[in-house]
């Protein structure tokens, strides 16, 4: 099964600040199969990103996903208050699914 | 509109069962593949099982054997149903969709919690 490592586990930044998230692959994922999450405390996860590179319905371009084969990242170009959230990726492969441990980004 | 709406959940006894159930609004689930994701208080999000629009289906290995993802066409409706319950399956249990065109998920119930204690 293919397992996914991301990094840091939390990120302290300030609004308006960049933060670069990663998700490492233990086996090679095909980017059309790979997307990006985010949660909010009791609530379910929203969509932001699919097909590694790919911005969902209504989400702001200061989100961007980039990467290829093993290793994945998460951008928000300048993060806004109500991006303080944790972020989750997701794999697909052999039938199945993955998701990351996640990554916590707070407020510094 | 799509709406999933998850249902089912409660305290129950280790080795017990509980039948889990998703209503669909605003899709066909049928047409798309269904999930089950779980999160256990305070933790990440860990998925447990799909079935794929042609009926075929797949568990985590943390399940295996011991749930079974199904669903009624004639309800719209998509089940898990979880035997010999363990304390480390106590979580928000998520019913989430699957797209047509990827292998992701775009809409996500509230969940409904599971807890299994004695």
């Amino acid at each position: 099964d293919i397992v996914l490592t991301q990094s840091p586990g939390t990120l302290s930044l300030s609004p308006g600040e960049r933060a670069t998230l990663s998700c490492r692959a233990s086996q090679s994922v095909s980017s059309s199969y790979l997307a990006w999450y985010q949660q909010k405390p009791g609530q379910a996860p929203r969509l932001l990103i699919y097909g590694a590179s790919s911005r969902a319905t209504g989400i702001p371009d200061r989100f961007s996903g980039s990467g290829s084969g093993t290793d994945f990242t998460l951008t928000i170009s300048r993060l806004e208050p109500e991006d303080f959230a944790v972020y989750y990726c997701l794999q697909y492969g052999n039938s199945r699914f993955s998701f990351g441990p996640g990554t916590e980004v707070d407020v510094k | 509109e799509v709406q999933l709406v998850e249902s089912g959940g409660g305290l129950i006894q280790p080795g017990g069962s509980l039948r889990l159930s998703c209503a669909a609004s605003g899709f066909t689930v049928s047409t798309n593949f269904m999930s089950w994701v779980r999160q256990a208080p305070g933790r990440g999000l860990e998925w447990v099982s799909v079935i794929f629009s042609a009926g075929s289906t797949y568990y985590a290995d943390s399940v295996k054997g011991r749930f079974t993802i199904s669903r009624d066409n004639s309800k719209n409706t998509l089940y898990l149903q979880m035997n010999s319950l363990r304390a480390e399956d106590t979580a928000v249990y998520y019913c989430a969709r699957g797209t047509t065109v990827g292998r992701y998920y775009d809409y996500w119930g509230q969940g409904t919690l599971v807890t299994v204690s004695s």
